[in-house]
């Protein structure tokens, strides 16, 4: 089945760690997304990546590194700079856009992280 | 800005009984729009979205939405609630960014409760 995949589920991370989140899809997208969801907030963007070796920052991307080496992995490392990282971590991929530049994202099951 | 609000923080609704979210948005031109489902601890599930066209789309699950421009809006509507219906609703309008990208901005979510 093709899909969107992040491990671990469940992370923990004592404070001034570095962790690192995986995201790998097998569906042949060429964007991929990293978001990240708080209670009451919604999703905020954190980094996207449109094609290999290219990625930008988002909206809240202090704190964050990425690296996009292989179309299908886009990794997001969680540094000790983040002064608050305890959130659960989405990650999205889209395929190129059709007759519009409209490009539909799909989500992967996500990953809680909770710095002790 | 754009931006989307969702009025409705938590709907509790009777099982059978009719739904309908609520989402306004705000942007300058042509609108994509929208609706996730999320259920606990899970990623988020594509139900519907409109870039063009009928302004009354059709999704999975039994559910649609209408775009309304003249009141910026973009309901999402299910006839008959099941109890697999409670979760958390997002709707999302897709904008383009200075690099010529586009990203989603998102609500903050209804929350939907089903009684028996």
């Amino acid at each position: 089945d093709g899909g969107i995949t992040q491990s671990p589920k469940y992370l923990f991370r004592k404070e001034g760690q570095n962790v690192t989140l995986s995201c790998e899809q097998n569906l042949n997208h060429d964007a991929m997304y990293w978001y990240r969801q708080d209670p009451g907030q919604g999703l905020r963007l954190i980094y996207y990546s449109q094609i290999v070796n290219d990625f930008q920052k988002g909206d809240i991307a202090e704190g964050y590194s990425v690296s996009r080496e292989k179309k299908e992995s886009f990794p997001l490392t969680v540094t000790s700079a983040q002064k608050n990282p305890t959130a659960f971590y989405l990650c999205a991929s889209s395929p190129l856009p059709g007759p519009t530049t409209v490009r539909t994202q799909y989500f992967g099951p996500g990953t809680r992280l909770t710095v002790l | 800005a754009q931006s989307v609000t969702q009025p409705d923080i938590h709907i509790t609704v009777s099982e059978g009984a009719s739904l309908e979210l609520r989402c306004n948005y705000s942007y300058g031109a042509t609108p994509y729009l929208f609706w996730y489902v999320q259920s606990p601890g899970q990623g988020l599930q594509l139900l519907l979205k409109y870039f063009s066209g009928d302004t009354l789309v059709q999704g999975i699950k039994g559910f649609e939405a209408e775009f309304k421009r003249s009141q910026s809006s973009f309901n999402l509507r299910k006839p008959s609630v099941h109890w697999s219906d409670a979760a958390e609703y997002f709707c999302a309008v897709g904008t383009n960014m200075n690099t010529g990208f586009q990203k989603l901005v998102f609500g903050t979510g209804t929350r939907l409760l089903v009684s028996p």
